[in-house]
């Protein structure tokens, strides 16, 4: 079992659908949740960050934390067709900045 | 604005052949990272860099070799380039100072090896 999991999807939704994207994982020392967003043929770029459990807001994106579950989703509400992109995961165990990445979700927001 | 850049954004190499892959950052960061990524596999880190001249293996690094002579650059070599070393190449960097975890990443280099 891989430390972190993703569904590589594609998720195809139309445009304006509230958007979920998932990741599980199994070591409990994680404690810094990361989310980047990869445009083709681009490097990923940090789109939000939450430390330990609970839910951090900015603008049309939700981060979300619970950490009894080892589960960490992102939101994204009012989805534009410039939201298509890969999303990855990634997490930090407290005191190390090496973090462990998901295999990263494909999203396509449609027209 | 963090600027990562690197030196390649697609390279065609011979099996055998020594690639040297560059990479640069220019916000005088002190940790530096070779990533590739695959299709189906994610982001796995090769090497890493806390600072000039020091570098720790990461969870892939058989076949490749780094260099940081420099704060600003972080070479990635393949010593002897294989079919299965045929991927994206992605560097990052980050400030040791501050707390923060997010890393900068390059544009990436897509690699292949014939």
């Amino acid at each position: 079992q891989k430390e972190v999991e993703q569904d590589p999807g594609p998720l195809s939704v139309p445009e304006g659908a509230i958007v979920s994207l998932n990741c599980t994982y199994s070591n409990s020392a994680f404690q810094y949740f990361m989310w980047y967003r990869q445009y083709s043929r681009k490097g990923p770029e940090l789109l939000m960050y939450t430390y330990s459990s609970g839910n951090k807001e900015d603008g049309r994106f939700t981060a979300q934390v619970d950490k009894s579950s080892k589960y960490i989703s992102l939101f994204i509400r009012d989805s534009q067709p410039s939201d298509s992109a890969t999303y990855l995961c990634a997490m930090c165990p407290g005191g190390s900045y090496i973090p462990t990445f998901g295999r990263g979700t494909s999203l396509i927001v449609h027209p | 604005d963090v600027k990562v850049t690197q030196s390649s954004r697609y390279l065609v190499k011979r099996t055998g052949e020594k690639v040297f892959l560059e990479c640069v950052q220019d916000m005088d960061h002190e940790n530096m990272f070779w990533y590739r990524q695959d299709p189906g596999l994610g982001l796995r880190l090769i090497y890493f860099s806390y600072d000039v001249k020091m570098k720790e293996k990461g969870d892939i690094p058989e076949g490749y070799s780094v260099s940081r002579e420099k704060k600003e650059r972080f070479s990635l070599i393949l010593e002897s380039a294989s079919t299965n070393q045929t991927s994206m190449y992605l560097c990052a960097s980050r400030p040791r100072a501050g707390g923060t975890y997010e890393q900068y990443f390059g544009p990436g280099t897509r690699l292949t090896v014939t």
